[in-house]
């Protein structure tokens, strides 16, 4: 029932800008990208939202294609303490075919020195 | 303020036995979720609750059963733990089901054994 596709892992460097890319062929209408962050032994943690364009907070930038089949997390200049498991977030349709919030299985990012 | 709070925090079961993770939020949100990490893995949704009043499966709920006790609280039971159990069970809530503008908190997570 994946909704959204993402790279297993990456690697990178203190100081790298990373960019992780969501596939999510199948979004309806209505869904919003959500991308959250989880530590080891912790809760995923919300980092940004969007819907189309571009958005940018203070910790990440968010693209988003014209036909909202991809995504791209983009973290600038990252640091040790990046490293953590994301996930994009997508709307999905589960067995009762209600639709609900189901996450994927996440991007491992590991930051080295 | 505490957001999503569960209990207990690390349990070890024996196979067989059944137990009940209480999980309260105190957010006002309406919408409550179950879901399992089993290690290196992703978040798998075990059940939901739409809003008070309601439930629905999610991706993998053989083996368990949920309670909306009133607004603020979602019970998950296992009513005959299994090994295949063995998990860490998260619990969250939003505003609502939608995902537009809609942030999913997340409680500590639950430590489940079963032997």
């Amino acid at each position: 029932l994946a909704k959204t596709t993402q790279p297993i892992s990456m690697d990178s460097y203190e100081g790298q800008e990373v960019n992780i890319t969501c596939s999510h062929n199948n979004i309806a209408t209505n869904d919003y990208i959500t991308w959250y962050q989880q530590f080891p032994s912790q809760g995923p943690r919300f980092i940004i939202q969007g819907y189309k364009t571009k958005v940018t907070n203070e910790v990440a930038s968010l693209f988003i294609p014209a036909d909202r089949k991809s995504s791209t997390l983009s973290l600038p200049r990252v640091s040790l303490s990046d490293t953590a498991v994301y996930y994009c977030l997508v709307g999905d349709r589960v067995d009762t075919g209600r639709r609900a919030l189901t996450f994927g299985s996440g991007t491992r990012l590991q930051v080295q020195p | 303020n505490a957001g999503v709070t569960q209990t207990p925090k690390f349990q070890v079961l024996k196979t067989g036995q059944s137990m009940t993770l209480q999980c309260a939020q105190d957010m006002n949100h309406n919408s409550m979720y179950w879901y399992r990490q089993d290690p290196g893995m992703g978040l798998r949704l075990i059940y939901y609750s739409a809003s008070e009043g309601t439930t629905d499966k999610g991706e993998v709920p053989n083996g368990y059963n949920v309670s909306r006790l009133n607004k603020r609280e979602f019970s998950l039971r296992l009513e005959s733990a299994a090994p295949s159990q063995t998990s860490v069970y998260f619990c969250a809530s939003s505003e609502s089901l939608r995902s537009s503008g809609n942030t999913i908190y997340f409680g500590e997570g639950s430590w489940l054994t079963v032997v």
